[in-house]
């Protein structure tokens, strides 16, 4: 099992430009999260979804939208970059059996928006 | 909503001390509660967790107390080697998980 994966690792856009972040899971998870890790905050949950064809805002949404394409994949769009979205974003899944709250994180991407 | 505090940021202890890490919840309701490890560059990783029902847990050298009544948990971790250097996190759920600041945990050799 490869976990949760995500991609790209690292990506430099500039202001006004837009990208979509990738993420999978290959643990037949039912939850998808996305979170933005900023120094000194902790993890912020930016949107997640429940289940397949469900989508919910979290602590911080503005900026940006999502697409569960399926139940192994949650997409994260920037559609305008701004400066402040510069973070470190990690996607992350849990529903597994007998632990359904356990949240496994992915390695993480690396924005810088210029 | 919910909000998570978390002591020490910054924590150095000597090689074998222990080194405990505290976090207060301000929602009754949350029920579940685990600790997540993050080595540099990489993400998360659940070290141990406990629920509302439980007031310890033990899992080798890390251990997790919970009071309730006061609202506060904390991560214990005895006979610290070097490879425990990394950031702590905490979190509370009722149904999505808050984290708390985090903590950079440095075990010097």
């Amino acid at each position: 099992n490869a976990g949760v994966t995500q991609t790209p690792k690292f990506q430099v856009l500039k202001t006004g430009q837009s990208m979509t972040l990738q993420c999978a899971q290959d643990m037949n998870h039912n939850s998808m999260y996305w979170y933005r890790q900023d120094p000194g905050m902790g993890l912020r949950l930016i949107y997640y979804s429940a289940s397949e064809g469900t989508t919910d805002k979290g602590e911080v949404p503005n900026g940006y939208n999502v697409s569960r394409l399926n139940k192994r994949e949650f997409s994260l769009r920037l559609e305008s970059a701004a400066p402040s979205q510069t973070s470190v974003y990690f996607c992350a899944s849990s529903g597994g059996q007998g632990r359904r709250e356990t949240q496994y994180f992915g390695p993480g991407t690396r924005l810088l928006v210029l | 909503g919910e909000n998570v505090e978390q002591h020490p940021s910054t924590l150095s202890v000597q090689e074998g001390d222990s080194a405990v890490i505290k976090c207060t919840y301000s929602d009754s309701a949350s029920n579940y509660f685990p600790w997540y490890k993050q080595e540099l560059g990489k993400g998360p990783q659940l070290i141990i967790d406990i629920r509302s029902n439980v007031g310890e847990k033990k899992d080798q050298r890390i251990a997790v107390t919970l009071n309730k009544t006061a609202k506060h948990f904390s991560l214990h971790i005895t006979e610290t080697q070097p490879e425990d250097s990394a950031v702590y996190f905490c979190a509370a759920s009722q149904s999505k998980l808050i984290f708390g600041q985090g903590t950079t945990l440095q075990v010097k050799p």
